[in-house]
């Protein structure tokens, strides 16, 4: 079966202007979280969203939101973008209820902010 | 909040050695899973582990639950060039509104041929 989607692959921004990021989850999936990837402050909980709902949020500024889409798709977006934003963004879909077969990841999104 | 943290940060063998990385947490872990992520690579998921003191094989992998469920191990044997990457423990929650990953810090595996 296909597997996550994240799209774009890399984004180069500009501090101060606003981004979008796309995921679309495996078929049947209704989870998707996200996360953030730096190489000071490691793999980092964004949020997770089920069903279209935002079930839990990180410890991020309320400058990076979320949403689900009733196919399951997820965006996020970061608005008023920081130098510090810079990381890999991955989201990561699973069935949402537990499984023993974890999560499965995207690619990612590479966000550069200059 | 809570910390998982893993040790080594980084560890260099010559290929056929054994390697080993520990995970441990400031509180009890919910459940634990292991990651691999390539260079450049995103996390590939290995195994989940539920119950206190389990132990897992898969292949030249072993991993183990602490009986306190505070701390994991992942063991390989023989490694080859193709284990090279970071190997991450994650404490997963799940139930109610709270399904999540905590990372820990990773392990970089480096293999020389």
């Amino acid at each position: 079966k296909a597997g996550v989607t994240q799209t774009p692959r890399y984004l180069i921004k500009t501090r101060g202007q606003q981004v979008t990021l796309s995921c679309s989850p495996i078929s049947g999936h209704r989870s998707v979280s996200w996360y953030q990837q730096t190489p000071g402050q490691g793999l980092q909980f964004l949020f997770e969203y089920f069903s279209e709902t935002q079930r839990n949020k990180g410890n991020f500024p309320g400058r990076f939101s979320g949403r689900q889409f009733s196919n399951s798709r997820s965006e996020m977006n970061v608005s008023t973008l920081e130098l510090g934003d810079s990381a890999l963004y991955l989201c990561a879909s699973g069935t949402g209820v537990g499984s023993i077969y974890g999560y499965t990841f995207g690619s990612g999104t590479r966000l550069t902010v200059v | 909040g809570q910390q998982v943290m893993q040790i080594p940060q980084y560890q260099h063998v010559q290929e056929g050695e054994d390697f080993t990385t520990y995970c441990n947490s400031s509180t009890t872990l919910s459940n634990i899973q292991w990651y691999k992520q390539r260079p450049g690579g995103h996390p590939v998921f290995l195994i989940q582990l539920v119950k206190s003191g389990e132990v897992k094989k898969q292949k030249r992998l072993t991993f183990q639950f602490g009986e306190a469920k505070k701390n994991s191990s992942l063991h390989i044997t023989a490694t080859q060039t193709t284990d090279v990457g970071t190997y991450f423990c994650a404490d997963s929650f799940y139930g109610g509104a709270t399904n999540k990953l905590i990372f820990g810090t990773g392990t970089l595996l480096a293999v020389q041929p």
